[in-house]
């Protein structure tokens, strides 16, 4: 099945600088890639995510990138806030129909931003 | 839309005591599914379910029973609680192709 590994699993920054949580995976059939932030005693919550046929995807002070080559994708937080601490979890699927439903997720990040 | 709904939001058993954590969906969602949550562990799949009447394994099944008898709900069985399951646990659901999986508020669950 998939394997994801996550690194780093924890990351502290200044506020105003930025962030990048790395991920790969094993099965080269992935082909839908989220990125999860989790706040303390909250739920997981989708902040973006990546199609394979796309190489970067920007959402204001955040981004994926993906290589599909080399079976890893990146989210990068620019301009960090103390709002942006979190734990962070990447994932990765196949595509349709029965357990290719099934989201494979990382062990997660957890960042903290320094005032 | 309620969303993802879990219940309850906290609890407390003894080793070998069963109990059920509810999860339902307004979404029409056909995929449903369970993870436990641990430190340094991520988000485990326990067990999933891709309409109803249809469930399988994840990778963390043992101790744990599902059924599907509708696409709203999906209940998650401690057959006989163990301070091993002590975690949290989250719901989720998720439609069709590459859509976002959508998590319940999670349930956090001590065995003593």
């Amino acid at each position: 099945g998939e394997n994801v590994e996550q690194h780093p699993s924890t990351l502290s920054v200044q506020e105003g600088d930025s962030a990048v949580i790395k991920c790969t995976y094993s099965d080269s059939a992935s082909n839908y890639f989220p990125w999860y932030k989790q706040e303390l005693g909250k739920r997981p919550q989708l902040i973006i995510d990546i199609r394979s046929n796309v190489g970067e995807k920007k959402d204001q002070r955040i981004a994926v990138t993906l290589n599909k080559t080399a079976k890893h994708f990146s989210l990068h937080i620019t301009e960090t806030q103390p709002e942006d601490s979190a734990v962070y979890f990447c994932a990765a699927k196949k595509g349709s129909g029965g357990s290719n439903y099934k989201l494979t997720f990382g062990k997660g990040t957890l960042l903290t931003v320094n005032p | 839309n309620a969303g993802v709904t879990q219940t309850p939001k906290f609890q407390v058993l003894k080793t070998g005591q069963s109990m059920t954590l509810q999860c339902a969906q307004d979404m029409n969602h056909e995929y449903m599914s369970w993870y436990r949550q641990d430190p340094g562990m991520g988000l485990r799949l326990i067990h999933y379910s891709v309409g109803a009447g249809i469930t399988d394994q994840g990778e963390v099944p043992n101790g744990y029973n599902v059924s599907r008898s509708t696409t709203e709900d999906f209940p998650l069985r401690l057959l006989s609680a163990a301070p091993s399951q002590t975690s949290v646990y989250f719901c989720a659901s998720l439609a069709g192709i590459g859509n976002e999986q959508f998590f319940g508020p999670g349930t956090r669950l001590t065995v003593l």
